[in-house]
């Protein structure tokens, strides 16, 4: 089966560095995508990772080791705009089709 | 500026009317995708298509239909809408099948 687990809440202060999981079982895999999405708006495309290691873009950073199923999205100098849910997904490379997580709500205090 | 767009972004209908929700993308993506997201679920797929004429069923694709006869819209039709059916659509295209996905702003859909 296939199967894609995240936290469902994660809760981090204003400037400060916030982790967030994403470990998956899927019967085949061809990279891992994450991405943002603010409440009641569409989810945006910020990562891609298809080879083991860290990829940086600016504040945020992704992870992936394909050997132990787990990825992580790293967001640093956290900013009150970052609160929203971030959603994992990897692709089938049966059909190439996105499947997702249900998502972790990120809550930035001040 | 090239954009997708769904239409309407609120739809309220009865049980067992026929429903049409409108996706039109400017981006000349061959790819385009039906999704619902519900709460405590991730996105599930309904529908894609890889090009014009082409359609495929996902995940969830009893009660949907789509057809595809041009390259910027794919319109998701409910045959008999169902209050299970009550959701939130999004509607995405791809460039390469395989990319990154863009979404448009989403469907509120209510079966009541």
């Amino acid at each position: 089966g296939q199967n894609i687990d995240q936290p469902t809440e994660m809760t981090a202060t204003e400037g400060a560095i916030v982790q967030i999981n994403c470990t998956y079982q899927t019967s085949g895999f061809n990279g891992l995508f994450w991405y943002q999405q603010h409440a009641g708006e569409a989810p945006t495309f910020l990562s891609y990772n298809v080879l083991d290691g860290l990829e940086e873009k600016g504040r945020f950073s992704s992870f992936l080791s394909r050997s132990k199923g787990y990825s992580y999205l790293l967001l640093k100098e956290l900013q009150m705009k970052d609160s929203a849910s971030y959603l994992c997904a990897v692709r089938d490379p049966s059909n190439y089709q996105l499947i997702w997580g249900a998502g972790t709500k990120l809550i930035i205090k001040p | 500026d090239a954009e997708i767009t769904q239409s309407p972004r609120h739809k309220i209908t009865e049980t067992g009317r026929q429903v049409t929700l409108a996706c039109h993308q400017t981006w000349n993506h061959n790819n385009m995708f039906w999704y619902r997201q519900d709460l405590g679920h991730g996105l599930r797929l309904i529908h894609y298509s890889y090009g014009v004429q082409d359609t495929n069923k996902g995940e969830v694709s009893d009660g949907y239909s789509v057809s595809r006869s041009n390259t910027e819209d794919l319109p998701l039709t409910l045959e008999s809408a169902a209050s299970s059916q009550t959701s939130v659509y999004f509607c995405a295209s791809s460039g390469e099948t395989g990319d990154e996905q863009y979404f448009g702003p989403g469907t509120r859909l209510t079966v009541t």
